[in-house]
């Protein structure tokens, strides 16, 4: 069993949807979550990390982490065509590695 | 403005051959990452540097070698007894050993074999 579950979609939502991105992890030692953008042919960029249960938001972005449930999920409201892109969650663990999910792709249809 | 640097961004290979593809970075950071991407698998970590003159073997280091001999620059060599070496390579840097933080990447390197 991978430790970060990500569905790699593609995920086709018109544009200003609300989009819902999601992972679960399976080992709770080290929680220290983020989401990573990748546009095609080129590499990740940070969007947002969280280490704490709850919400934290960043413009049309939110970030969201469930402990009890093992589930981070990330929101995008009023998503724009500029949003298509593969989105990457990814966990640091308590050996200072990262454990990636596969990224889903996300089309924002205009 | 400081970054990553990866080169060359297209490289083709004809089997047989070995190939290095370099990385640079200019954001004075200790720990330096190669992972491979390929369609549906997320990034998946071939070796990585925490210190000068010192790495180790990620998930997948089979067919690979790489070198840490500046803090700049940790190149990675594909040789030609990594089987199936058509891939994106992406290279990768973070501030500090043993410390979780943001990761920040080159614009990576599209490898194929002919």
């Amino acid at each position: 069993q991978k430790e970060v579950e990500q569905d790699p979609g593609p995920l086709s939502v018109p544009e200003g949807a609300i989009v819902s991105l999601n992972c679960t992890y399976s080992n709770s030692a080290f929680q220290y979550f983020m989401w990573y953008r990748q546009y095609s042919r080129k590499g990740p960029e940070l969007l947002m990390y969280t280490y704490s249960s709850g919400n934290k938001e960043d413009g049309r972005f939110t970030a969201q982490v469930d402990k009890s449930s093992k589930y981070i999920s990330l929101f995008i409201r009023d998503s724009q065509p500029s949003d298509s892109a593969t989105y990457l969650c990814a966990r640091w663990d308590s050996n200072y590695q990262l454990i990636w999910g596969a990224g889903t792709k996300l089309i924002i249809k205009p | 403005d400081g970054g990553i640097t990866q080169s060359p961004k297209y490289l083709f290979r004809k089997e047989g051959q070995n190939v290095t593809l370099s990385c640079e970075q200019n954001l004075n950071h200790d720990a330096m990452y190669w992972y491979r991407q390929d369609p549906g698998q997320g990034l998946r970590l071939i070796y990585y540097s925490q210190i000068v003159n010192d790495f180790q073997k990620g998930d997948i280091a089979e067919g690979y070698s790489v070198s840490r001999e500046k803090k700049e620059s940790f190149p990675l060599t594909v040789t030609s007894a990594q089987k199936n070496p058509t891939a994106f390579y992406l290279c990768a840097s973070t501030k500090g050993r043993g410390q979780a933080g943001e990761l920040f990447f080159g614009e990576g390197s599209r490898l194929t074999v002919l």
